[in-house]
């Protein structure tokens, strides 16, 4: 079984650009989660998808970030425009049902300048 | 207080050696606790659940006090390969969706 997939492995853009990270769950998978790692900071929620619904995205920062989950497959993760704070590695996970173990891709890491 | 709080370390430690990390959570309701593995720029990947007082699993042994609001890891007879950094996480509510993780505890193990 193939495991949680990511699109890039790296990024770097220039403050202002825009960049959209792509995350493919496991198959059969309904929930997906975006979370987060800020250098010296610990990883951090950002939100749940189940199916094409945002269940909670309580832990986004701002309207710069867009997620979209259409089909209920894969989804994207879209930062317009980049700022320098926003650098950092951003994991996708999913999980077959709630509670469920969360399965972690590898990470795209994001280098804003 | 933090969500979750661990010792970052580092814990140097020889092969063959017993190693034991803390973690503190602040929410008394969390039911539900994991100790999630991370190899260097590597995804987390789960190592142990701990719905009750603890679990075991081979080298490996978790605690649950929930009087104290701490989860341990214990491991025993450290080799090579245990070297990483080893995440606490608490999910966030009773829904369990969002995780909560604590910054990490790094491991080294030397021959």
């Amino acid at each position: 079984e193939a495991g949680v997939t990511q699109f890039p492995s790296h990024s770097v853009i220039e403050k202002g650009q825009t960049v959209t990270l792509r995350c493919d769950p496991i198959s059969g998978h309904d929930n997906l989660y975006w979370y987060r790692r800020v250098m010296g900071k610990e990883i951090k929620f950002l939100l749940h998808f189940v199916k094409e619904s945002k269940q909670d995205e309580s832990g986004m920062p701002n309207n710069r970030f867009l997620a979209e989950r259409t089909g209920g497959t894969y989804s994207t993760l879209k930062v317009q425009p980049a700022e320098l704070e926003d650098s950092g590695v951003y994991f996708c996970a999913s999980s077959r049902r709630f509670q469920e173990t969360q399965y972690f891709g590898p990470g795209t890491r994001l280098l804003v300048l | 207080r933090k969500e979750v709080e661990q010792d970052p370390g580092p814990f140097n430690v020889p092969e063959g050696a017993t190693v034991a990390f803390n973690c503190t959570y602040s929410n008394s309701a969390s039911q539900s606790f994991f100790w999630y593995r991370q190899d260097c720029r590597k995804e987390p990947k789960l190592l142990m659940s701990v719905y009750s007082s603890g679990n075991e699993d081979g080298r490996f042994t978790a605690q649950l006090n929930r009087a104290s609001q701490y989860i341990s890891l214990l491991i025993r007879d450290s080799k090579l390969s245990d070297s990483a950094t080893y995440l606490c996480v608490v999910p966030r509510n009773q829904a369990g969706t969002a995780l909560i993780f604590g910054k990490g505890t790094t491991l080294s193990v030397s021959s």
